[in-house]
């Protein structure tokens, strides 16, 4: 049974970086599929961060303006999501999810995790 | 970009109902398009994809349909477990989501 678990601090200054850990079980990330990011707040709703391939490759939300980086790490089965430059409009609940397919369709999904943005 | 608005944002009904909601595109997004089920507290759960394929294990009572801009989630026999908010979701041109359509106990 494939889990993600998201992982990382609830509180981040602003202007500084905000970095969450995606923990991979019942699955490798080598196999296949893409993997990646999404938050979902009280104002912006649901909104699609981007999305990585164990080679590395991504896609990105235009709107985050190159904010946001994903990577991998294969060898812990697991990907990350950095944001830099964060204010209080990053406030959300972070998840990761598997993409279903080629597509930017999210089949299984992490609890979540939140994040405020904070002096 | 592409802005997904759904209708309504609150839906009263009782079991047994039969339960439509719409989502429109502000572009053209042929049949990238899914549906997903979020109770309160959970992650968003994936019931439909391009328009009207049913992800494994979703009851039959859920189907999809539409194309272009126009598009709906039909659940028909409305359950306990359904009450809960639905999103729409395009994947034509990166992606973004509708603002949720919340269905409650009439």
């Amino acid at each position: 049974q494939v889990q993600l678990q998201e992982s990382g601090p609830g509180l981040v200054k602003p202007s500084e970086t905000l970095s969450l850990t995606c923990g991979v079980s019942g699955y490798s990330i080598t196999s296949g599929f893409q993997w990646g990011w999404i938050r979902q707040s009280p104002g912006k709703g649901l909104e699609w961060i981007g999305t990585i391939y164990h080679t590395g490759s991504t896609s990105y939300n235009p709107s985050l303006k190159s904010r946001a980086i994903l990577s991998v790490d294969t060898s812990k089965n697991e990907f990350f999501l950095k944001m830099n430059s964060v204010t209080a409009a990053d406030t959300a609940l972070y998840y990761c999810a598997r993409v279903l397919g080629g597509n930017v369709v999210f089949d299984i999904w992490g609890q979540g995790t939140m994040v405020t943005v904070s002096s | 970009d592409i802005q997904m608005t759904q209708s309504p944002s609150t839906l009263s009904a009782s079991v047994g109902d039969r339960v439509t909601i719409t989502c429109r595109a502000t572009h053209g997004i042929s049949d990238w398009l899914a549906w997903y089920k979020q109770k309160p507290g959970k992650a968003p759960n994936l019931l439909i994809y391009k328009v009207s394929k049913l992800q494994s294990g979703v009851p039959s009572r859920f189907s999809g349909s539409g194309s272009g801009t126009d598009f709906t989630l039909t659940i028909s026999g409305l359950q306990p477990d359904d009450f809960a908010t639905y999103f729409c979701q395009q994947y034509k041109n990166y992606s973004s989501f509708g603002g949720g359509t919340r269905v409650d106990i009439k």
